[in-house]
């Protein structure tokens, strides 16, 4: 079982629609949760730490369920610039004492006019 | 503030032979990541520096890899010999803080090419 899994994807949506992307992780033990962005060819970009009480910005909602180990992120209002692979992270310290990230693969939006 | 810079960007080698990824942290951030994604895998952890200090190496894939950072300020990775399946994109990552919750600056990656 991967440690974190997301949605398989492709999302293909027109401007405007809401979207929304699941992610689930087997690690209790994890600490923090984060969306990340990734557009092609470039680096991942930190979009929104998720927390158990729920958080927004601007049209980006996330959530956080501890007891399901389960991580979600919604779009509203899309638009062309929102294209990009989403990848769901988490972050726990490992048995040498390291905070690493582990990734999900991502999954791809792509908003259509 | 300059970001984490990597270089080369992009590298194309033949089997046996080594190459050397460098990354310069943001300055001032004392824990520096390397990262690597092989093609239809999610991005995985290979090691974690605090300053000169190797803190995790659990996620390095043989010893075909040594990774340094001598005075705590840039890092490498050397890759000697490559093989077909080393060929990914190698990311580093900096941050101020160690801890779950502090953010990890990612550099635009290294795209290796084994031939």
């Amino acid at each position: 079982r991967k440690e974190v899994e997301q949605d398989p994807g492709p999302f293909n949506v027109p401007e405007g629609a809401t979207v929304a992307f699941n992610c689930t992780y087997s690690n209790s033990a994890s600490q923090s949760f984060f969306w990340y962005r990734q557009d092609c060819r470039k680096e991942p970009k930190l979009l929104m730490s998720v927390y158990s009480s729920g958080n927004e910005d601007g049209r980006f909602t996330a959530q956080l369920n501890r007891a399901s180990q389960y991580i979600s992120l919604l779009i509203r209002d899309s638009k062309l610039s929102d294209s990009a692979t989403y990848l769901c992270v988490v972050s726990g310290i490992s048995g040498a004492g390291s905070y690493q990230l582990t990734f999900g693969k991502g999954t791809k939006l792509s908003v259509i006019p | 503030e300059a970001g984490v810079t990597q270089f080369p960007s992009h590298s194309v080698i033949e089997k046996g032979q080594t190459v050397t990824l460098r990354c310069d942290p943001i300055s001032g951030h004392d824990n520096l990541y390397w990262y690597r994604r092989v093609m239809g895998k999610e991005i995985k952890f290979l090691l974690h520096f605090v300053k000169e200090s190797k803190q995790d190496e659990s996620g390095m894939p043989n010893n075909r890899f040594l990774a340094e950072r001598t005075g705590g300020t840039y890092s490498t990775l050397k890759v000697q010999p490559a093989e077909l399946e080393d060929s990914g994109v190698y990311f580093c990552a900096s941050s101020h803080r160690q801890g779950a919750s502090y953010e990890q600056y990612f550099g635009p990656g290294t795209r290796l090419t084994v031939t």
